[in-house]
């Protein structure tokens, strides 16, 4: 079945390391998202990539670094520089082409949280 | 630019009675817009969605809305709660001049008593 694979579900991390999460996707869709999720906040966007080996920045996009070297790849690492990481993560994506209402496939999530 | 507000950020219903989840939006440009729902620690799936057809959508588990431009809304409802659809529900808008970039409301979360 296709989809977007976000691994992994729960991660814990020191204050002052660097984490990668990673979001995998075999539908074929060029464009890849990622947002932040905090309680009552709805969904941010942190970066975002249209096509292979080009991105954007989002909104919230301090503290964060991507790379999308391959069409189904897209990990976000969460640096040291971003202060408050504690958060649900979602990656999504969608064919990226055709003009508006193309559905959205999101990701499962990725619980990140700092000790 | 685009917004969408939730106007309640929480709403509790009773089993087999009606939801009725509110949203508001603004775009410059003709919308697109969504319902998603978020069960816990899961992803987001597709409720539902407008792109200038039928004014009324109707969605999966029952749900259904209805675009109005004039009031600028797209409520989400649905005839009869079933505990099943406690979740956090998200109302989206998006645009072809936005680059078919989601804007997010703040979400809703509903509680099905039995």
């Amino acid at each position: 079945d296709g989809g977007i694979t976000q691994s992994p579900k729960y991660l814990f991390r020191k204050e002052g390391q660097n984490v990668t999460l990673s979001c995998e996707q075999n539908l074929n869709h060029d464009a890849m998202y990622w947002y932040r999720q905090d309680p009552g906040q709805g969904l941010r966007l942190i970066y975002y990539s249209q096509i292979v080996n080009d991105f954007q920045k989002g909104d919230i996009a301090e503290g964060y670094s991507v790379s999308r070297e391959k069409k189904e790849s897209f990990p976000l690492t969460v640096t040291s520089a971003q202060k408050n990481p504690t958060a649900f993560y979602l990656c999504a994506s969608n064919p990226g082409t055709g003009g508006v209402g193309h559905g959205y496939t999101f990701g499962s999530g990725t619980r990140l949280t700092v000790v | 630019a685009q917004s969408v507000t939730q106007l309640d950020s929480h709403v509790s219903v009773s089993e087999g009675t009606p939801v009725l989840l509110r949203c508001n939006y603004s775009s410059s440009y003709s919308p697109s817009l969504f319902w998603y729902v978020q069960h816990p620690n899961k992803g987001l799936q597709l409720l539902l969605k407008y792109t200038s057809a039928a004014t009324l959508v109707k969605g999966i588990n029952g749900f259904e809305a209805e675009f109005k431009k004039s009031e600028t809304s797209f409520h989400l409802t649905k005839p009869s709660a079933h505990m099943s659809d406690a979740a956090e529900y998200f109302c989206v808008v998006t645009n072809n001049n936005a680059g078919n970039m989601l804007t997010f409301g703040g979400g809703t979360r509903l509680m099905v008593k039995p």
